[in-house]
């Protein structure tokens, strides 16, 4: 089993639409979670963190299970400009370096 | 967060060739992190670079193949050794902060 494994897509959704990603991880004993960006050629940027309580930043909202060991990312209201992939990361068995899911493409189409 | 310059941006290599790929550090951190982004791929731990000591690679990724440097705090360099298209990939350095930050990404191909 892959340590972070996401639905690769892609999704394409409506401008206006709800979409939602979910990631699972392997590793019980992670402490940190992470949704990135990532744009065509271009390196990751964090999106935003995870914590326990979930947390939302603006259209986007962000939960973690670790009963069921996983994080999911929600973003509502998808505009043309959220279009990328998103990357999932939870800190690695050394527990300083991340380890990355391959990503979810979302199209938002007009 | 910490601003990271990464050069090259791109370079295409002959095969059995070298490259090294620096990473400059607008602050001073403990641990640097290599990564490894091959076409339609996540990225994929190579080796955590500490100052003073050696890196500590992932499984698959060895020294020779991939010497890393890390003279200070603030700069890391990551050779790729004798090439083969199989290298073709992006690399990207990585420093932990509020999340972690990326450099640019290096884009080599190798033909």
């Amino acid at each position: 089993r892959k340590e972070v494994e996401q639905d690769p897509g892609p999704f394409n959704v409506p401008e206006g639409a709800t979409v939602a990603f979910n990631c699972t991880y392997s590793n019980s004993a992670s402490q940190s979670f992470f949704w990135y960006r990532q744009d065509c050629r271009k390196e990751p940027k964090l999106l935003m963190s995870v914590y326990s309580s979930g947390n939302e930043d603006g259209r986007f909202t962000a939960q973690l299970n670790r009963a069921s060991q996983y994080i999911s990312l929600l973003i509502r209201d998808s505009k043309l400009s959220d279009s990328a992939t998103y990357l999932c990361a939870v800190n690695s068995n050394s527990g300083y370096a991340l380890n990355f899911g391959k990503g979810t493409s979302l199209l938002v189409t007009p | 967060s910490a601003v990271i310059s990464q050069k090259p941006s791109r370079d295409i290599c002959q095969r059995g060739t070298s490259l090294t790929i620096q990473c400059q550090v607008d602050s001073q951190v403990t641990m640097m992190f290599w990564y490894r982004q091959q076409p339609g791929q996540s990225l994929t731990l190579i080796a955590t670079a500490n100052q003073g000591s050696e890196a500590t690679y992932e499984s698959g990724f060895v020294i020779d193949k991939f010497p890393i440097s890390r003279p200070n705090l603030t700069f890391s360099t990551l050779t790729v050794s004798n090439m083969s298209p199989e290298d073709s990939s992006i690399y990207l350095c990585s420093v932990a902060g509020r999340g972690y930050t990326f450099g640019s990404g290096t884009r080599l191909t190798v033909v």
